[in-house]
């Protein structure tokens, strides 16, 4: 079983509609969540970190957090085209053998924003 | 500026040579990863760093190795022990693994190819 797990895509949504992607993960005692955007051929850069359950805005993006579920989405409000990328999910989990954490990804959801 | 710089953005390897990619961050940061992504693939870590001449195997360290003499610096070696190499490597940092917190930030990354 992987430990993050997110849908590849092709996500499509046209220009100005709400793109939702979402991460589930299986450690139920993961503390810390992060988003991160790749364009193609890019490095990773992180767009969004959530620690506690609910919403936390930043502009157009919105994490969201159900640590019951074990679950966290990102949606993105008015998408544009430049939106277009792949989305990796991140879950910070503890390593009781050492008392340090370890960086889990997901596979990345790839969303298309069609003008 | 701070970040994270790393080099060459492109690297050719043949067949039984070694290469090292450069790695090097101002950030202040105490913790260094390498992280490789294959197509279609999530991250996966090499090696981490946490502090000044300590490092530590991920899970893929086989036929790689580093060093840290430096806080800034986590070069990383591909040996010719490695026989499928070709992929994007990733180097990031953060402040400290022992955090439950611990964003990571990456490097612009390598792509290396087996010719």
């Amino acid at each position: 079983q992987k430990e993050v797990e997110q849908n590849s895509g092709p996500l499509s949504v046209p220009e100005g509609a709400i793109a939702s992607l979402n991460c589930t993960y299986s450690d139920r005692g993961s503390q810390s969540f992060f988003w991160y955007r790749q364009y193609s051929g890019k490095s990773p850069e992180l767009i969004m970190s959530i620690y506690s359950n609910g919403d936390k805005e930043d502009g157009r993006f919105t994490a969201q957090l159900n640590k019951a579920s074990q679950y966290v989405s990102l949606l993105i409000r008015d998408s544009q085209p430049s939106d277009s990328a792949t989305y990796l999910c991140a879950v910070n989990s503890l390593l009781t053998t050492s008392g340090t954490y370890k960086y889990i990804f997901g596979t990345g959801t790839r969303l298309k924003v069609l003008a | 500026d701070g970040g994270i710089t790393q080099s060459p953005k492109y690297l050719f390897r043949k067949e039984g040579q070694n290469v090292t990619l450069s790695c090097e961050q101002n950030l202040n940061h105490d913790a260094m990863y390498w992280y490789r992504q294959d197509p279609g693939q999530g991250l996966r870590l090499i090696y981490y760093s946490q502090i000044v001449n300590d490092f530590q195997k991920g899970d893929i360290a086989e036929g790689y190795s580093v060093s840290r003499e430096k806080k800034e610096s986590f070069p990383l070696t591909v040996t010719s022990a490695q026989k499928n190499p070709t992929a994007f490597y990733l180097c990031a940092s953060s402040i400290d693994r022992r955090s439950w917190g611990n964003e990571q930030f990456f490097g612009p990354g390598t792509r290396l190819t087996v010719l």
